[in-house]
């Protein structure tokens, strides 16, 4: 079955530091990967997605890109700000597995200023 | 664009009673949507997968009976939880897909968050 794995957290960051979270997954298809945002108290946002290997998908300073080589989607930015503290989940989206969202545990960002 | 809304936003009920949580695509015809629910600092479990007009399709594990999904629209599907219990206090958070917009992709909505006392 699919699978997706994230580092755990909490990560706690200075602001202007840079944030890399590791994303790795399984999946027996061609998946499309995303990554969403969730703010405290609040229902998730895409932040970014890729579709095929090689597709680097950006947003908001984000970036993350689709290694089929190495199974990876790992979430960059080389800038955070206080407003980046969120948790960031990894997902893939499989086709064969009928379009269903495949989670990872998500990974808690706290940005102190 | 893309945007699903919840209703409620927040539920108190009494153990024993059950409440409704509708799922509404504002902006674009939902083909399928999903129910999640999330335990406190915990991932999005799926509970149930459905497509307007057919039954849901539940996840393993998931009770049928007392997690009554609806989608009797391609905008609107409604998540009722039956008998509620304490147990059940949980943010449940529904997602929307459609065709049109790249069939892979899921637009969440703000989640409800369900407390049973």
């Amino acid at each position: 079955g699919n699978s997706v794995t994230q580092m755990e957290g909490p990560v706690t960051l200075s602001e202007e530091a840079f944030l890399t979270i590791n994303c790795t997954y399984t999946a027996t298809g061609y998946p499309s990967l995303f990554w969403y945002v969730q703010y405290p108290g609040e229902g998730l946002q895409l932040l970014l997605k890729a579709t095929k290997a090689d597709d680097k998908g950006s947003n908001k300073g984000f970036e993350a890109t689709y290694r089929k080589e190495t199974t990876s989607f790992h979430l960059e930015k080389g800038s955070v700000q206080v407003s980046d503290s969120a948790v960031y989940f990894c997902a893939l989206s499989d086709k064969a597995a009928g379009n269903k969202l495949t989670f990872g545990g998500g990974t808690r960002v706290l940005v102190k200023p | 664009g893309a945007v699903v809304s919840q209703h409620p936003s927040w539920v108190i009920c009494k153990s024993g009673t059950s409440v409704k949580i509708e799922c509404r695509s504002l902006d674009f015809q939902a083909t399928t949507m999903f129910w999640y629910r999330q335990f406190p600092k915990q991932s999005l479990m799926l509970m149930a997968t459905s497509n307007e007009g057919s039954k849901a399709t539940y996840e393993q594990g998931v009770e049928k009976d007392k997690f009554l999904i609806n989608h009797a629209s391609l905008t609107l599907s409604t998540l009722t939880v039956t008998s509620a219990h304490p147990e059940d206090s949980s943010f449940y958070i529904c997602s929307a897909s459609s065709a049109g917009l790249g069939f892979y992709e899921q637009y969440f909505g703000p989640g409800t968050r369900l407390t049973v006392t």
